[in-house]
């Protein structure tokens, strides 16, 4: 089946720093989606996108499918956006979604 | 609306014995899903529906079973519970309708120990 990876595994920052996070994926998709599981274990779906790019607020998200890999961006970080972040595909609809491991995202304040 | 719900929230189950993890939604929502969550494994796929009456194993189906005789309720069975399905339990839903985002909306969880 279908492989997805993120990196990195865990990331610390400071408040009002940036960062990148990568979902690597090895095959094409229909759907990809990313995901913020915060530190009480809800998940909240941030970005539906098998290809191009969104933006929404300070979160904004890329996917080259032709190259397999999506990248959520996360500027002038703040300590809610602690939590687990999670790329998830399918290469049917959204009802059998494959995830990845996550990346531990803490910010410091 | 509601969105998804879970009940219960926590239990506490001794090996062998059988329970019934309910989830439930209000959006009309043809797809439903259930997953599992384990340490540094992400959310794996347990079964999911396509609608009434239409249910499909996952990755890991292993000792449940489910059914879907409504549009509202995805009810997950455990038969004999053993202690390698302690974990926290997710159900999730979507809509069948593509170019809406597919949205996937997920439960609060349901955190289950068989001792």
């Amino acid at each position: 089946g279908i492989q997805v990876e993120q990196s990195p595994p865990d990331l610390i920052l400071q408040e009002g720093a940036n960062s990148t996070l990568r979902c690597n994926f090895s095959d094409s998709v229909n759907n990809l989606q990313w995901f913020h599981q915060n530190p009480w274990g809800q998940l909240i779906n941030l970005f539906y996108i098998p290809s191009g790019t969104k933006q929404n607020g300070r979160l904004s998200a890329t996917t080259v499918a032709t190259e397999r890999y999506s990248l959520l961006y996360i500027s002038s970080s703040q300590t809610t956006d602690s939590g687990v972040y999670f790329c998830a595909v399918d290469q049917g609809g959204s009802e059998k979604l494959v995830f990845g491991k996550g990346t531990k995202l803490t910010v410091n304040p | 609306n509601a969105g998804v719900t879970q009940t219960p929230k926590f239990q506490v189950l001794k090996t062998g014995q059988s329970m019934t993890l309910q989830c439930a939604q209000d959006m009309n929502h043809e797809y439903m899903s259930w997953y599992r969550q384990d340490p540094g494994m992400g959310l794996r796929l347990i079964h999911y529906s396509v609608g009434a009456g239409i249910t499909d194993q996952g990755e890991v189906p292993n000792g449940y079973n489910v059914s879907r005789s409504t549009t509202e309720d995805f009810p997950l069975r455990l038969l004999s519970a053993a202690p390698s399905q302690t974990s926290v339990y997710f159900c999730a839903s979507s809509s069948i309708h593509r170019g809406s985002g597919e949205t996937q909306y997920f439960g609060p969880g349901t955190r289950l120990l068989v001792l």
